[in-house]
């Protein structure tokens, strides 16, 4: 089975902090994503990657940046935390043929 | 522009009703993919089909069906003698062929509360 595992389940930041989260599968998939969900909204991708070092703006990459320093591991980046980024976010990762995507469990950050 | 609408926020049923979820989607190819997802409350969001847009066939696992209609761009899901364990949010998607990198673009979502 495909297990794509998040750092933390929940996490609290104060506004103006530097915030990491981190995504971790272990299929050798190729593509990972960063989705932000909200209520009414869905999923929104921030960023995508499809290599290792490559990076692709999402629909809403504002006040976010990734990193892919290796294949398994995918990290969301939020430089400066404001409390518009109080959301759900969730990674995903696919094979380049596939189209399907598997998710991780979720990181719900709350920004004070 | 790619578009998934669900129309439906919420819907209560009690249990061993039959229910559908609404999907309506648009797109300028001609060929993409369409998914269904379950997301529980655990949150994670888990895989219930896709179906590519030259595959009209209907579909049956268990208690799911889709009826997949390009005539009206709807790809509806249905739960026949629903269940507790059904209560989630359901999102559909929409992927692109051409587009790079299997990104999708997501419905709003649906909550389905089931009843005992």
């Amino acid at each position: 089975d495909v297990k794509v595992t998040q750092s933390s389940r929940y996490l609290v930041k104060r506004t103006g902090e530097k915030v990491f989260l981190e995504c971790v599968q272990d299929m050798d998939h190729e593509n990972m994503f960063w989705y932000r969900q909200d209520p009414g909204l869905g999923l929104r991708l921030i960023y995508f990657s499809y290599d290792v070092k490559m990076k692709e703006k999402g629909d809403i990459p504002e006040g976010y940046s990734v990193s892919r320093e290796k294949k398994e591991r995918f990290s969301l980046i939020l430089e400066s935390a404001s409390t518009n980024q109080t959301s759900m976010y969730l990674c995903a990762s696919s094979l380049p043929s596939s189209k399907e995507q598997y998710f991780g469990p979720g990181t719900r950050l709350t920004v004070t | 522009a790619q578009k998934v609408t669900q129309a439906q926020t919420e819907i209560s049923v009690v249990e061993k009703e039959d229910v559908t979820l609404d999907c309506v989607y648009e797109t300028r190819d001609t060929t993409y993919y369409l998914f269904w997802y379950k997301q529980p409350p655990s949150g994670e969001l888990v895989f219930l089909i896709r179906r590519n847009s030259f595959d009209e066939q209907n579909e049956i696992s268990g208690r799911y069906s889709w009826n997949f209609q390009k005539s009206t761009s709807s790809f509806n899901f249905t739960i026949t003698a629903s269940q507790v364990v059904d209560s989630a949010v359901y999102f559909c998607a929409l992927s692109e062929a051409q587009e790079y990198g299997n990104k999708l673009v997501f419905g709003a979502g649906t909550i389905l509360r089931v009843k005992s």
